[in-house]
C-alpha cells in the first residue's frame, strides 16, 4: 500500500531534550516536506526536500533541522525543543513540487 | 512572496444545497493551485489541482474548482452538499518553478453540512 508513515504519532517531552520525528514513504517520491498545523494558522511549511541531499527552508524553519540521506526518509530534528514548538506535525511526499502531496497521519508533539 | 487567503473560517450549508469555499492567492508568476481536505484526526487528502489548461477543474468526491486569473481566485464548489463533506478544507499555492518550490497553505475553512 502506498503510504507515508510517521513516528511517533504522539510525543510529550520537556524543553531542551533533543528529539527526532521520522518520516518514510514507499512511493519513490522525490519531493518531501514537513509542515506544522496550528489552530487558525493552517499548515505552514517547515522544510522541504527536492531530492536526496537537497533540502531548503520553508516558511518557519527556525528551531528545526532535516536531512535527506535516502530518498524514502526525511526525518525532522528538534535539537532543543521549546514550548512554542508544541504542534501537530505532518510529513508529505510527492513526485515533484508541482504534484499532489500524500500526507502522513500526523505527529502530535507537546513540549512542556 | 506567495500567499493564500481563505476568508471564511467556517461555511455552513444544508445538505443538498450547493457549496462554495473561497480561496484567493498571490504569486509572482503562474500559480499551481491545490485543494486538500482534512477529516478529524486524519492527514490531508488531495482533492484537485490546477496547473494549466481548462479553468474548471474536476476532482474527487464530486468537487470542482474554478481558476479565475483576473480575480486571483480558486474557489472550491460542489453542486449538492453531503453531510459527509463536513471537514476542514485547505487551499494551497505554489509559484512557477523558477520562483521556488515552496508550497503555501491557507488557514483552512471548516465546512459544516447540516442534514
Amino acid at each position: 500500500e502506498a503510504q507515508v508513515t510517521q513516528n511517533p504519532r504522539y510525543l510529550i517531552t520537556v524543553t531542551g531534550k533533543k528529539l527526532t520525528v521520522t518520516c518514510s514513504q514507499n512511493m519513490n517520491h522525490e519531493y518531501m516536506s514537513w509542515y506544522r498545523q496550528d489552530p487558525g494558522l493552517g499548515l505552514r511549511q517547515i522544510y522541504y526536500s527536492m531530492n536526496v541531499e537537497v533540502t531548503d527552508k520553508g516558511d518557519v524553519p527556525e528551531g528545526y533541522k532535516v536531512s535527506r540521506k535516502e530518498k524514502r526518509n526525511f526525518p525532522l530534528i528538534l535539537e532543543s525543543p521549546s514550548p512554542n514548538q508544541t504542534s501537530l506535525y505532518f510529513c508529505a511526499s510527492s513526485l515533484s513540487s508541482g504534484n499532489e502531496q500524500f500526507f502522513g497521519p500526523g505527529t502530535r508533539l507537546t513540549v512542556l | 512572496a506567495q500567499s493564500v487567503a481563505q476568508p471564511e473560517d467556517q461555511v455552513n450549508v444544508a445538505e443538498g444545497n450547493p457549496l462554495t469555499v473561497k480561496c484567493t492567492y498571490s504569486v509572482s508568476g503562474n500559480p499551481y493551485l491545490f485543494w486538500y481536505v482534512q477529516y478529524p484526526n486524519r492527514g490531508l487528502q488531495f482533492l484537485l489541482k490546477y496547473i494549466t489548461g481548462d479553468n474548471l477543474v474536476k476532482g474527487s468526491y464530486g468537487f470542482e474548482a474554478e481558476f479565475n486569473k483576473s480575480q486571483t481566485s480558486f474557489h472550491l464548489k460542489k453542486p449538492s452538499a453531503l453531510v459527509s463533506d463536513s471537514a476542514l478544507y485547505f487551499c494551497a499555492v505554489r509559484d512557477t518553478p523558477n520562483a521556488g518550490n515552496m508550497l503555501t497553505f491557507g488557514g483552512g475553512t471548516r465546512l459544516m453540512v447540516k442534514p
